[in-house]
């Protein structure tokens, strides 16, 4: 087994702020990814990595960065924060061959922009 | 373009019943993979269950079953004997299988399941 790890679990940023979120994987896993989660709303695809140091982007990537520097973490940066912004954002990660193999999430950071 | 669209917002069922949940999909591959996932009130995500599309038979796990119906687009979650801790928001996803789009993972806006006494 394995296990994603997300820190911080709680980020309190201001308005027009540069924040980064991080991830770590232990699983071995290729293929990384991040997803933001609004209230009662679906899972929305940021950016995601197939490999160290690949960067793929997702359909809400305005605003962010990505950087995988390394096959076991996947660090999302919000390049300036909105004000009353509230979301949790979602890492996770999956096996790059046999594409249909499951994706196991981390237990999320919950932003919130003062 | 990828798309996953689940109209069910909220469903209420009486324990111990059936309940199907829709998922319609678009995506111009012809080879792709369908998931249901399960996000409980704390948060947590789990997988439950996987359709291929090269696949005729539906896929089943445990009191999990998939209506995969590739003409229509469509792969419905079936959850028999639904019991209280099956209430949860559940998530259609689908991963395209052409090299373009390698492990491009993308959700639908989640259905949320109450189960009643």
């Amino acid at each position: 087994g394995g296990i994603i790890t997300q820190t911080p679990k709680f980020l309190i940023g201001q308005e027009g702020q540069k924040l980064t979120l991080k991830c770590q994987q232990n699983f071995n896993h290729d293929t990384m990814y991040w997803y933001r989660q609004d209230s009662g709303k679906g899972l929305r695809l940021i950016y995601y990595s197939i490999t160290e140091n690949d960067l793929q982007k997702g359909d809400l990537s305005e605003g962010y960065d990505a950087s995988r520097e390394k096959k076991s973490s996947f660090s999302l940066t919000v390049t300036s924060a909105q004000k009353n912004e509230m979301a949790v954002f979602l890492c996770a990660s999956s096996l790059r061959q046999g594409k249909n193999t499951e994706v196991f999430f981390g237990k999320g950071t919950r932003l919130t922009v003062v | 373009a990828q798309k996953v669209t689940q109209t069910q917002t909220s469903i209420s069922v009486v324990e111990k019943t059936t309940v199907t949940m829709d998922c319609v999909y678009e995506t111009r591959d012809s080879s792709y993979f369908l998931f249901w996932y399960k996000q409980t009130a704390s948060g947590e995500i789990v997988f439950l269950i996987r359709q291929d599309s090269y696949k005729k038979e539906n896929a089943t796990v445990g009191h999990y079953s998939l209506n995969f119906q590739k003409p229509k687009s469509s792969i419905g979650l079936i959850i028999t004997a639904t019991q209280i801790e099956d209430s949860a928001v559940y998530f259609c996803a689908m991963r395209e299988g052409g090299n373009y789009n390698q492990g491009k993972l993308i959700f639908g806006q989640g259905t949320k399941l109450s189960i009643k006494p």
